[in-house]
């Protein structure tokens, strides 16, 4: 069973500060790595993906891949009220279809 | 408009009726999901489709059956519903493997 761990929160930030935020994944023949941002009663949107070991930037959103350490990060920077939600992470190896994490609940303080 | 679009966005019926939950989208997108979202349990496949007539179990499709005779529907039929099936519903697609998947606006079933 393929497994993507995250730890569910809720994870508490100042506004302004870096949110980090966490994600493990068990197969390691693992290829394509996305992150989700859901709203509570949306349906999930993607913020970003990242296929390859280093550092994917687009604009306050990092994704920060290690594939030997079979973890996926996403740094959000100047973090906002607006950042509050669930963000899922979502791994998939080979043909096999994309395996969600439970998510990580985000909270950002004003 | 152009995207994917989920109906009803709400449902109640009852134990052991059949309900079908209509998912449409016009990207001519090859791939089509299915997926259950449960607090506790997150996201999880119930049925995925790569292209009109091929259709595959994810990890949870007992109860639940499939067709896409067309490449842009994708319904999702529950034979006889159960208590264990209130959640909420979600298809997505994609155009490709691998790429992101985009979601419809969910819909809501409850069965009493």
């Amino acid at each position: 069973q393929k497994e993507v761990e995250q730890n569910s929160g809720p994870l508490s930030v100042p506004e302004g500060a870096i949110a980090s935020l966490n994600c493990t994944y068990s197969d390691r023949g693992s290829q394509s790595f996305f992150w989700y941002r859901q709203y509570s009663g949306k349906s999930p949107e993607l913020i970003m993906f990242i296929y390859s070991n280093g550092d994917k930037e687009d604009g306050r959103f990092t994704a920060q891949l290690n594939k030997a350490s079979q973890y996926v990060s996403l740094l959000i920077r100047d973090s906002q009220p607006s950042d509050s939600a669930t963000y899922l992470c979502a791994v998939k190896a080979g043909n096999t279809p994309l395996v969600f994490g439970k998510g990580t609940r985000l909270s950002v303080i004003a | 408009d152009a995207g994917i679009t989920q109906s009803p966005r709400y449902k109640i019926t009852e134990t052991g009726r059949q309900v079908t939950l209509m998912c449409h989208q016009t990207w001519s997108h090859s791939y089509m999901f299915w997926y259950r979202q449960d607090l506790g349990h997150g996201l999880r496949l119930i049925y995925y489709s790569a292209a009109a007539d091929i259709t595959d179990k994810g990890e949870v499709p007992d109860g639940y059956v499939v067709s896409r005779s067309k490449t842009e529907n994708f319904p999702l039929t529950l034979e006889s519903a159960t208590r264990s099936q209130t959640s909420v519903y979600f298809c997505a697609s994609s155009d490709g493997d691998p790429s992101p998947l985009h979601f419809g606006n969910g819909t809501r079933l409850t069965v009493t």
